[in-house]
């Protein structure tokens, strides 16, 4: 049972456009997302989280959004770089910020590249 | 900051013999690690969950018996696969909670991963 849902699998978008990255969810006990990227060959690095209580949290060019009641999330990237290219996963966890028993359910990923 | 490297980066092993996995935080003291499995183009799924000096929480699956944690330091966790069979080839990560640095789950950095292919 796929509890944290990324249904692109890929993703193409120009240099200098947005990215959107969405992500679904069906626990409705998750209370706080996070993003991740990876790049070949590397594990995954953090990049940005949401806690239930928000519905937006921006840090420079990544913005992630959170509906609540359509149990969706989406990072959004602007301006997108040949950089950002990269695997894209959503993360959901129980217990807030501290992550309660700290386990994180992945989603499947989304692969991202950016042309020039 | 907040390095995890693991050990090796890929393994190729015959059918009933045993695989060990190093996961190691460089540069900082983890007392609790994790371990991830992953398949080709599905998600990460967490296996265990260690702490430092004490038995691992394996999730609901997986055989404690066959995939062995040991936690014996605060820098370094390693996964045995015993009696490894074709269907246990996949993509191993671990990863590690640095409590040193916060108390958010985020605080949490992963390893390259290791590809174990089993003939």
């Amino acid at each position: 049972d796929q509890q944290v849902k990324q249904n692109s699998p890929s993703l193409s978008v120009q240099e200098g456009r947005i990215s959107i990255l969405n992500c679904d969810y069906t626990n409705s006990m998750f209370d706080y997302f996070l993003w991740y990227k990876k790049y070949p060959a590397e594990g995954p690095t953090f990049l940005i989280s949401i806690s239930s209580i928000k519905d937006k949290n921006e840090d420079g060019r990544f913005t992630v959004f959170l509906n609540k009641s359509a149990k969706h999330l989406s990072l959004h990237i602007v301006p997108s770089q040949p950089g950002d290219s990269a695997v894209y996963f959503c993360a959901a966890s129980e217990g807030g910020i501290t992550g309660g028993g700290n386990k994180l359910t992945f989603g499947t990923g989304t692969q991202l590249k950016v042309e020039l | 900051g907040a390095v995890v490297s693991q050990h090796p980066s890929w393994v190729i092993c015959k059918s009933g013999t045993s695989v060990k996995i190093e996961c190691r935080s460089l540069d900082f003291q983890a007392t609790t690690m994790f371990w991830y499995r992953q398949f080709p183009k599905q998600s990460l799924m967490l296996m265990a969950t260690s702490n430092e000096g004490s038995k691992a929480t394996y999730e609901q699956g997986v055989e404690k018996d066959k995939f062995l944690i040991n936690h014996a330091s605060l820098t370094l966790s390693t996964l045995t696969v015993t009696s490894a069979h074709p269907e246990d080839s996949s993509f191993y990560i671990c990863s590690a909670r640095d409590h040193g640095r916060g108390r958010g789950i985020h605080e949490q950095y992963f390893g390259p991963g290791t590809r174990l292919t089993v003939t």
